[in-house]
């Protein structure tokens, strides 16, 4: 069966400090992987997906970038972290009907 | 107008009730819809597939009427154990590449 790990599980970051999150897809091959971020009370929101290794899209411009250095993995990273980018942060994956699943999530508080 | 709208509740119930979530979504070609469900800081998790002819898990059942773009989940029997946000998605056909869209979630909260 498939699985999906994130992490850390929390992360408490000043801003202007650079972020790494990393997701990990077990028990399938050549997923499409997406990123969300869900603000305190707000929708989830779609920030980069791929398709396969090296080929991402991003959804909103903004100070964060991803990248998919191997076929199930998947990285979220900045430079430079803004207060707004406090966030639940959330990998899914994809399977052929279409159904996303999730990973745990990071939640991220920048300082 | 956005993608997917829902009623953000909330909706307080009790024990054994009944309790309909609707949503709506604005483009007439999507192809695939599902209910989400979220617990309070936790990831969401896909509660089941929205089909044509409606289909029903248990206690929970689900309706589409793609001519009123409109999708519903019917929930019997409230459990305590079914608090949590509804999060109505839809998206392409299964296997096309393309984002979903999420609402906002309808919050329910079930009292004994």
């Amino acid at each position: 069966s498939q699985t999906i790990h994130q992490w850390p599980a929390t992360l408490v970051q000043p801003v202007g400090s650079p972020l790494s999150l990393e997701c990990t897809v077990e028990g399938t091959s050549n997923p499409n992987l997406y990123w969300y971020r869900q603000a305190a009370g707000r929708g989830l929101q779609l920030l980069f997906y791929s398709v396969g290794i090296g080929q991402i899209s991003s959804e909103v411009p903004q100070n964060l970038s991803a990248s998919r250095p191997q076929d199930r993995q998947f990285i979220l990273s900045s430079k430079k972290l803004l207060l707004s980018d406090s966030g639940f942060y959330l990998c899914a994956w994809k399977d052929q009907k279409g159904e996303q699943y999730f990973g745990p999530g990071t939640r991220l508080t920048v300082t | 107008r956005k993608e997917v709208e829902q009623d953000p509740g909330p909706f307080n119930v009790p024990e054994g009730a009944t309790v309909a979530f609707n949503c709506t979504y604005s483009n007439s070609a999507s192809q695939s819809f599902f209910w989400y469900r979220q617990d309070c800081r936790k990831e969401p998790k896909l509660l089941m597939s929205v089909y044509s002819s409606g289909n029903e898990d248990g206690r929970f059942t689900a309706q589409l009427n793609r001519a009123s773009q409109y999708i519903s989940l019917l929930i019997r029997d409230s459990k305590l154990s079914d608090s949590a946000t509804y999060l109505c998605v839809v998206g392409p056909r299964g296997s096309t590449l393309g984002r979903l869209y999420f609402g906002r979630g309808t919050q329910l909260t079930v009292w004994p």
